[in-house]
């Protein structure tokens, strides 16, 4: 059972245009929500997070937006830019200090010059 | 620093043989871990360990052992190849803070394929 899903496996946005990117989780333990960003050859690397007692978090071009009681999250980019391109995983972790990340099957999101 | 350093970047085994992810990171991170990408699954955690002598399962454990001697190692065993471990691994470390919330720092990965 996919305790995390991202329904879109892939998006494809003009460049300076807004690129969201959806995430719902069925697991009402999880607490904090997390994105990375995934290149081609790399590991993931870290982009954002969100704590269960915020709604939004921004971080430069960056903000992630949660709805708790629809268990839903997004991502969004303002403006995208053609080094967005890459696949975004997003992750979540139960309470109470919890490593443990349970990921979504990524959207490969393809910005268009 | 190096981070989070992984050997080899590919490996190619037969059906039965045994090998060993390497993973090692510089940074004195408590918490490391394993994970395994295959299409259209995400990042599955197979093991994990918050500190040198503790390791526990993660959500795909069979197959696989781990050990965890020193802060920085934690070498990931495969006991006896077989073709449905053929994957992506990864390996992460992190800080355990008081909240338990730290990113998670990957390292580059290990391609194996198991004939």
């Amino acid at each position: 059972d996919q305790q995390v899903k991202q329904n879109s496996p892939s998006l494809s946005v003009q460049e300076g245009r807004i690129s969201i990117l959806n995430c719902d989780y069925t697991n009402s333990m999880f607490d904090y929500f997390l994105w990375y960003k995934k290149y081609p050859a790399e590991g993931p690397t870290f982009l954002i997070s969100i704590s269960s007692i915020k709604d939004k978090n921004e971080d430069g071009r960056f903000t992630v937006f949660l709805n708790k009681s629809a268990k839903h999250l997004s991502l969004h980019i303002v403006p995208s830019q053609p080094g967005d391109s890459a696949v975004y995983f997003c992750a979540a972790t139960p309470r109470r200090g919890n490593e443990k990340l349970t990921f979504g099957t990524g959207t490969r999101l393809t910005i268009i010059p | 620093n190096a981070g989070v350093t992984q050997t080899p970047k590919f490996q190619v085994l037969k059906t039965g043989q045994s090998m060993t992810l390497q993973c090692a990171q510089d940074m004195n991170h408590e918490y490391m871990s394993w994970y395994r990408q295959d299409p259209g699954m995400g990042l599955r955690l197979i093991h994990y360990s918050v500190g040198a002598g503790i390791t526990d399962q993660g959500e795909v454990p069979n197959g696989y052992n781990v050990s965890r001697s020193t802060t920085e190692d934690f070498p990931l065993r495969l006991l006896s190849a077989a073709p449905s471990q053929t994957s992506v691994y990864f390996c992460a470390s992190s800080y355990l803070g008081q909240q338990g919330h730290n990113e998670q720092f990957f390292g580059p990965g290990t391609r194996l394929t198991v004939l």
